[in-house]
């Protein structure tokens, strides 16, 4: 059982480039989402979706797209990065989205 | 305007002790809380949460209080142990809005 699966587990980019976070998830879970952890701010809600071709902004959406197409994938893109996105990233999926949020090992990117 | 605060970056406790982590919320409309537990380089993992319409919830070390009218929360951890050494995540959710909203994190460390 993988649970959440995220890929890369790192990656460094230049300013302007994109880039797509992979996730993906074996549970079957209708809710998944994406947050960054930056230091002493905890980690915020990026994007979400409540299921397949259902997706919403969170907290902090700018510079970022989703797309749910099928239950178990939600991919996370950056269209031009930038060094502010610098971060960890996290997807995490639920059964629903008020149950407990199950948590992939995260993607530590850098942008020069 | 961070509406979920944990005041202590950081805490300190010997093998065997109680180790009382606090977390303070700004948001009336939070009705459902939770903690997460975090090891480096892993996803943070779910551990314990309560439901505002109790004040306490017990799961074998793990016990969380909420006060509603103080607008606090606790986590017990007793006994302490040294596996327990990890970050803990407060979070804070509007069932309503389905958005869940993390404290910035608080370093446990149990000394053997």
């Amino acid at each position: 059982n993988a649970g959440v699966t995220q890929t890369p587990k790192f990656q460094v980019l230049k300013t302007g480039q994109s880039m797509t976070l992979q996730c993906a998830q074996d549970m079957n879970h209708e809710y998944m989402s994406w947050y960054r952890q930056d230091p002493g701010m905890g980690l915020r809600l990026i994007h979400y979706s409540v299921g397949a071709g259902i997706t919403d902004q969170g907290e902090v959406p700018n510079g970022y797209n989703v797309s749910r197409s099928t239950t178990e994938d939600f991919p996370l893109r950056l269209l031009s990065a930038a060094p502010s996105q610098t971060s960890v990233y996290f997807c995490a999926s639920s059964y629903s989205a008020t149950g407990p949020l199950h948590f992939g090992n995260g993607t530590r990117l850098t942008v020069t | 305007d961070q509406q979920v605060k944990q005041n202590s970056p950081s805490l300190s406790v010997q093998e065997g002790r109680i180790s009382i982590l606090n977390c303070d919320y700004t948001n009336s409309m939070f009705d459902y809380f939770l903690w997460y537990k975090k090891y480096p380089a892993e996803g943070p993992t779910f551990l314990i949460s309560i439901s505002s319409i109790k004040d306490k919830n017990e799961d074998g070390r793990f016990t969380v209080f909420l006060n509603k009218s103080a607008k606090h929360l606790s986590l017990h951890i007793v006994p302490s142990q040294p596996g327990d050494s990890a970050v803990y995540f407060c979070a804070s959710m509007d069932t309503g809005r389905r958005a869940l909203t993390f404290g910035s994190g608080t370093r446990l460390q149990v000394q053997p």
